[in-house]
């Protein structure tokens, strides 16, 4: 089993709709967060958490939110899904050491 | 804030070396790292650099200059597997060193 999993791994849906995208760990980090890729844009960081009960905007957060349920559960909703936010979303573990982020598969992400 | 640039893509032959570089603007500095991401997948993670100088991990060595703000990622005997883009990211700054900001990706493309 992968040490990050994401689900669903492509997801195509409608304007104005919700959608939940989650993230789950075995590593037994502390810190999660959910980036989204967009080509030439690089990686931009949504949402991050360092425990529980800790959670911090990045710098994309406008139309997101998140939940961290347990330590190794983070899941990003988006409210009212646009066709701006089509993007490839990854989630990551870190356990803020050298060894950098561990990032799950990736969710591909299509609002019509 | 930081900025970090690299260049958009680099070709290079098969057997060859190329030289990946990263320049990076911040207002703290904790560490480079150097990540491989293959279409579609998920960053993996490929080395870091905390203080200045050369690290070495096999066909793979980033270097790092913190006084001048610039990485260099090189890759040596190049083989076709090594097409990919190459993110710089860096961790620092005043409130965490375990959020990273990632360069928009080089790809490199290895030709026969």
């Amino acid at each position: 089993d992968a040490d990050v999993t994401q689900t669903p791994r492509n997801r195509i849906t409608k304007t104005g709709k919700r959608i939940m995208l989650e993230c789950s760990q075995t590593k037994g980090h502390d810190r999660m967060y959910w980036y989204r890729q967009d080509p030439g844009l690089g990686l931009r960081l949504i949402y991050y958490s360092f425990d529980v009960k800790d959670i911090n905007k990045g710098e994309i957060s406008d139309g997101y939110s998140v939940s961290r349920q347990a330590q190794a559960k983070f899941s990003l909703s988006l409210e009212s899904a646009i066709p701006n936010q089509t993007a490839l979303y990854f989630c990551a573990t870190s356990d803020g050491g050298g060894y950098g982020y561990t990032f799950g598969s990736g969710t591909r992400l299509t609002v019509v | 804030g930081q900025n970090i640039d690299q260049p958009t893509e680099m070709t290079a032959t098969e057997g060859a070396i190329v030289q990946i570089n990263c320049t990076y603007q911040t207002s703290g500095f904790n560490g480079l790292f150097w990540y491989q991401q293959h279409a579609g997948e998920a960053p993996t993670f490929l080395s870091y650099n905390v203080l200045d100088g050369l690290e070495e991990k096999g066909r793979f060595s980033s270097f790092l200059s913190r006084s001048k703000g610039y990485s260099y990622l090189l890759l040596k005997e190049l083989q076709m597997k090594d097409s990919a883009s190459y993110l710089c990211a860096v961790t620092g700054g005043t409130d965490s060193w375990g959020k990273f900001q990632f360069g928009a990706g080089t790809q490199v493309v290895v030709t026969p």
